[in-house]
């Protein structure tokens, strides 16, 4: 079956930098998508990955490597705004988009 | 309005009732989607509409009856719902479906509570 592991929640302090891990088996890989998505709002894009390596956005990055299955999300000078869930997505052989169930982000001053 | 807007954003309904849920979007997609979302789960995706045609339904009860007049609107028809369809509902809307993928974009929901 098609999988996506990310752990359920994190905390972090305002300022530092923390990393939320994503881990997929899926059938095929035609690339891996971030999305943040705040208590009672819209899940909002925040980036895609479809080669190896690192893409920089400003304060977060994202990072793939597919021959391990595995990516992660690093968002750096956090903020009290970072507060979120943040939801990986991997998009399979067919197009199909197999999600994960989010990381829960806390961030304490 | 911009991006993707969701009628009504709350939603209590006995199992017996009759409700319709609304999606417009105004982004000028061809594809648009409806998704259930539960606590500490991944999103499930329910169906797929690209031009106005359903594309998937991914084995959803039928007591969800989806309707795609248009490329902009999408409801989602619902009746003798059973509490465990308490859920946040969400619409999403990108380029068309095709082969090739595009980002999509969310509205903010309907938080359903079935009673």
């Amino acid at each position: 079956g098609q999988n996506i592991d990310q752990p359920t929640e994190m905390t972090a302090t305002e300022g530092a930098i923390v990393q939320i891990n994503c881990t997929y088996q899926t059938s095929g890989f035609n690339g891996l998508f971030w999305y943040q998505q705040h208590a009672g709002e819209a899940p909002t894009f925040l980036s895609y990955n479809v080669l190896d390596g690192l893409e920089e956005k400003g304060r977060f990055s994202s990072f793939l490597s597919r021959s391990k299955g595995y990516s992660y999300l690093l968002l750096k000078e956090l903020q009290m705004k970072d507060s979120a869930s943040y939801l990986c997505a991997v998009l399979d052989s067919n197009y199909q988009l197999i999600w994960g169930a989010g990381t829960k982000l806390i961030i304490k001053p | 309005e911009t991006g993707v807007t969701q009628t009504p954003r709350h939603l209590v309904m006995g199992m017996t009732n009759k409700k319709s849920l609304k999606c417009e979007q105004h982004l000028g997609h061809n594809a648009m989607y409806w998704y259930k979302q539960s606590a500490k789960k991944p999103l499930e995706l329910m169906f797929v509409y690209n031009f106005k045609e359903q594309t998937e339904n991914n084995s959803v009860p039928s007591r969800f009856s989806p309707e795609c007049p248009n490329s902009s609107h999408l409801f989602l028809h619902l009746h003798t719902l059973q509490p465990e369809d308490s859920a946040l509902y969400l619409c999403a809307s990108s380029q068309d479906r095709g082969l090739a993928y595009y980002e999509q974009y969310f509205g903010p929901g309907t938080r359903l509570t079935v009673t």
